[in-house]
């Protein structure tokens, strides 16, 4: 069965550097998410993605953050100037129809501790 | 915005017994409320959902029951088994919308 796959497992990075988590989602799905787990807390939307555009983002994905489909496999998520409080587990998502009333598939995660 | 609140946090259950948890959302718009099951280690599954047409969608032993009037719904395990033991997270959204609304998970565990 397909699955979405997300690189690193674990991220470890000095405050204030660049970080590139990678996802591949499932092949014939279009429409990719963010998502981030700080511990011990809910999960968290971050951003959606479809047709190589942003489709919504929350109020936690500002500038820092970006989002790419470099190629016609990989999905990215970029942080700029990581900060502690970037600290968590990110889930990378995808989905074969438009909206979140279609099932999410989500990925194993990429925990992320910045010091 | 969408808040889900979600009870409890923990959940001991002897096995065999049921096991129910409770989500209650704050936005009237929202029609679709999926429940996510995640184990040790494991990446978040979805292991039923209901949208607001009905009021109880039942898979074996698993089911959701949705008070709209009350905005809450719930998840029912019933005759619990080992393998029930994870963490599991309900979310709410409406059709169209991009975001799932996450509640903080509740951790159940099955006791021999």
């Amino acid at each position: 069965e397909p699955e979405v796959t997300q690189t690193p497992s674990h991220q470890v990075t000095q405050m204030g550097q660049e970080v590139i988590l990678r996802c591949v989602p499932i092949s014939n799905h279009l429409y990719f998410y963010w998502y981030r787990q700080i511990l011990g807390q809910k999960v968290e939307f971050l951003v959606s993605f479809y047709n190589n555009e942003i489709s919504e983002k929350s109020e936690i994905f500002d500038d820092q953050f970006s989002v790419e489909r470099p190629d016609g496999s990989n999905f990215t998520l970029k942080i700029r100037s990581t900060k502690l409080e970037d600290s968590a587990m990110y889930f990378c998502a995808s989905s074969d129809g438009q909206g979140a009333h279609n099932e999410q598939f989500f990925g194993p995660g990429t925990r992320l501790t910045v010091l | 915005g969408e808040n889900v609140e979600q009870h409890p946090s923990t959940l001991s259950v002897q096995e065999g017994d049921s096991a129910v948890i409770k989500c209650t959302y704050s936005d009237s718009a929202s029609n679709y409320f999926p429940w996510y099951k995640q184990e040790l280690g494991k990446r978040p599954q979805l292991i039923i959902d209901i949208r607001s047409n009905v009021g109880e969608k039942k898979d074996q032993r698993i089911a959701v029951t949705l008070n709209k009037t009350a905005k809450h719904f719930s998840l029912h395990i019933t005759e619990t088994q080992p393998e029930d033991s994870a963490v599991y997270f309900c979310a709410a959204t409406y059709f169209g919308n991009e975001k799932l609304t996450f509640g903080t998970g509740t951790r159940l565990t099955i006791i021999p």
